[in-house]
């Protein structure tokens, strides 16, 4: 059963720290999607990834956040600095065919203080 | 700018009965509609979906309608199960597209 893979699961830091999140898309999805959760927003999304390009990153604070793609088995969310109101649970997704829905994988919960 | 709307944060139901959870969405370009489902700790994962050309979609107890002048979508579970108690997420895309915009999720608890 395909999945994607997220790590790590639980992530606590402090403040002004850099934290890296990954994700591994299922095998031969060629769209990549970061989303987040808080509780305001509901899910919203940050970034997305198309053949490792990036197609839309409008979601994202610019001066403290960061998505990649370095090969097609990993995307990876970058913050740096981190703040407090960065807390969320942060989700990748794939996608193969344009149609198909996304696979979701299980999520970074990322605390701040 | 929230596109996609579910008004109700939270819906309680009684095992058997009929769970109807409600979405609207105001950009009239969306043209494919999909439900996902949330269990705690766990990703968002695919439940039904729609096309806009359509204005029902059954899958076993689940049952979504699309009424696209209104710009309103439900989903109906029937019967609900304790099973199904979860927060569900109501999704649109447009044709021109690449991302889902999501609503902020019901939260769906089925009593026995």
């Amino acid at each position: 059963d395909a999945r994607v893979t997220q790590t790590p699961r639980h992530k606590v830091t402090e403040m002004g720290q850099e934290v890296t999140m990954r994700c591994q898309p299922i095998l031969g999805h060629n769209t990549v999607f970061w989303y987040r959760q808080t509780m305001m927003q509901g899910l919203e999304l940050l970034a997305y990834f198309r053949n490792r390009a990036p197609l839309d990153d409008s979601g994202m604070p610019k001066d403290r956040f960061s998505a990649e793609m370095p090969d097609a088995t990993l995307a990876t969310l970058k913050i740096q600095p981190s703040e407090p109101r960065d807390s969320a649970v942060y989700f990748c997704a794939s996608r193969g065919v344009e149609s198909s829905p996304l696979h979701f994988g299980n999520g970074t919960r990322l605390t701040v203080t | 700018d929230q596109q996609v709307k579910q008004n109700s944060p939270s819906l309680s139901v009684q095992e058997g009965r009929i769970s109807i959870l409600n979405c609207d969405y105001t950009n009239s370009m969306f043209d494919y509609f999909l439900w996902y489902k949330k269990y705690p700790a766990e990703g968002p994962t695919f439940l039904i979906s729609i096309s806009s050309i359509k204005d029902k979609n059954e899958d076993g107890r689940f049952t979504v309608f699309l009424n696209k002048s209104a710009k309103h979508l439900s989903l109906h579970i029937v019967p609900s199960q304790p099973g199904d108690s979860a927060v569900y997420f109501c999704a649109a895309l447009s044709n021109s597209g690449y991302a889902l915009n999501f609503g902020k999720g019901t939260s769906l608890l089925v009593t026995p």
